[in-house]
């Protein structure tokens, strides 16, 4: 089966800097996505790591190290409208198929 | 155009009844994904079609059933769901499965469903 653990809450403060972890346990890796998802909407894409290192995208960049099975996403210069839910997804295939799963979500509250 | 439409956008309906969501991408996206997210979980992946095939089924229940008519349209149907089926509905396409660097998904705004 397949394992994701992140944080289930974080605070941070508006213009600061945040780091999100996410660890897994998975076979047959086919890569590793963050979505950000506020209250009742759908999940909006941000980054994909399938290789070690580092993906840096405006003030969103996302790390990945496979063989410790680690992942983090670090948001700079915070905005009250950060504030949501960011999930770690990995992607595995095997056997001719292929999947996607969610961790449970972190939801980040941005305070002034 | 990187928008996936869904319909309706909220739904209500008797255990008794029979109804249908739909999905459409226009996207050239080959690859399409039924989800199921309660409050406060993560998305749980149901069907995947790609190239208008089923690829995957999660153990979906057969009151599910899902049907991908062209490469643009994803329907679900609906028949004799029960109160905890109530949820939110996301549809997702990417441009292939499961390949590097083009399978990010793009959700829909999701259909909330209420079974009564």
């Amino acid at each position: 089966g397949q394992n994701i653990d992140q944080p289930t809450e974080m605070t941070a403060t508006e213009g600061a800097i945040v780091q999100i972890n996410c660890t897994y346990q998975t076979s047959g890796f086919n890569g590793l996505f963050w979505y950000q998802q506020h209250a009742g909407e759908a999940p909006t894409f941000l980054s994909y790591n399938v290789l070690d290192g580092l993906e840096e995208k405006g003030r969103f960049s996302s790390f990945l190290s496979r063989s410790k099975g680690y992942s983090y996403l670090l948001l700079k210069e915070l905005q009250m409208k950060d504030s949501a839910s960011y999930l770690c997804a990995v992607a595995y295939s095997g056997a001719g198929s292929y999947q996607l799963t969610f961790g449970k979500g972190t939801k980040l509250s941005v305070i002034p | 155009d990187t928008e996936v439409t869904q319909t309706p956008k909220h739904l209500v309906m008797g255990m008794t009844n029979k109804k249908s969501l739909k999905c459409e991408q226009h996207m050239g996206h080959r690859a399409m994904y039924w989800y199921k997210q309660k409050a406060k979980k993560p998305p749980e992946l149901m069907f995947v079609y790609s190239y208008e095939k089923l690829s995957i089924n999660e153990s979906v229940p057969s009151r599910f059933s899902p049907e991908c008519p062209n490469s643009s349209l994803l329907n679900l149907h609906l028949h004799a769901l029960q109160p905890e089926d109530s949820a939110l509905y996301l549809c997702a396409s990417s441009s292939s499965m499961g390949l590097a660097g083009g399978s990010e998904q793009y959700f829909g705004p999701g259909t909330r469903l209420t079974v009564t």
